[in-house]
């Protein structure tokens, strides 16, 4: 099993519409979860940390379940400019920031 | 503000010639830096990691190598170029595990 494993899409949804990614990740002592937007050809940048409770960013809310080991990115309202790849990143505890990212999930956004 | 920079954007180099990517970080004193390598339609993978001068981790052996010669200087190079290196090289700086990382603009390679 991957240790962080999401469905690459395509997510083909039109504007306005809602849309929710998940991420799976294999190992239970995983401390810290994030998601990134990668454009194409482009560098990946940080879009959200995940916090235990769940948390929100304009349309943007993320969400942690410890006990099916899994993370979700719901975005609302899609916009255009939301077509991107998503990727999920999960990290382990101890001294050193052991970082695995997720191959990534593309969404397109069409009008 | 903290700014990353990372050179060349693109590259082509011949099978066998030597490679030197360079990286620096403004803005903060003693980050942790990355490589990654991102091959096409795949994930990313860690290549070296450092949390200070001179302290270089590799992740997966290769023909790839890194140094750290200054606090915010990280330099990933090769002798001799496989045309497996060709991909997206990603420097990238952290505080914390607790902060995500923020990366560089990326130098496109293509061996041929």
């Amino acid at each position: 099993r991957k240790e962080v494993e999401q469905d690459p899409g395509p997510f083909n949804v039109p504007e306005g519409a809602t849309v929710a990614f998940n991420c799976t990740y294999s190992n239970s002592a995983s401390q810290s979860f994030f998601w990134y937007r990668q454009d194409c050809r482009k560098e990946p940048k940080l879009l959200m940390s995940v916090y235990s409770s769940g948390n929100e960013d304009g349309r943007f809310t993320a969400q942690l379940n410890r006990a099916s080991q899994y993370i979700s990115l719901l975005i609302r309202d899609s916009k255009l400019s939301d077509s991107a790849t998503y990727l999920c990143v999960v990290t382990l505890s101890g001294g050193y920031q052991k970082v695995t990212f997720g191959t990534g999930t593309k969404l397109q956004v069409i009008p | 503000s903290q700014t990353i920079h990372q050179w060349p954007a693109t590259l082509v180099q011949p099978v066998g010639s030597p490679l030197s990517l360079e990286c620096t970080v403004e803005g903060t004193s003693n980050p942790n830096l990355y490589w990654y390598r991102q091959a096409a339609g795949r994930g990313l993978q860690l290549l070296f990691y450092s949390v200070g001068i001179g302290q270089i981790s590799s992740e997966v052996p290769q023909n790839l190598s890194a140094s750290r010669p200054q606090d915010r200087q990280f330099i990933l190079s090769s002798k001799k170029l496989l045309l497996s290196d060709s991909g997206f090289y990603l420097c990238a700086w952290s505080v914390g595990r607790n902060y995500g990382y923020t990366f560089g603009s990326g130098t496109r390679l293509t061996v041929v």
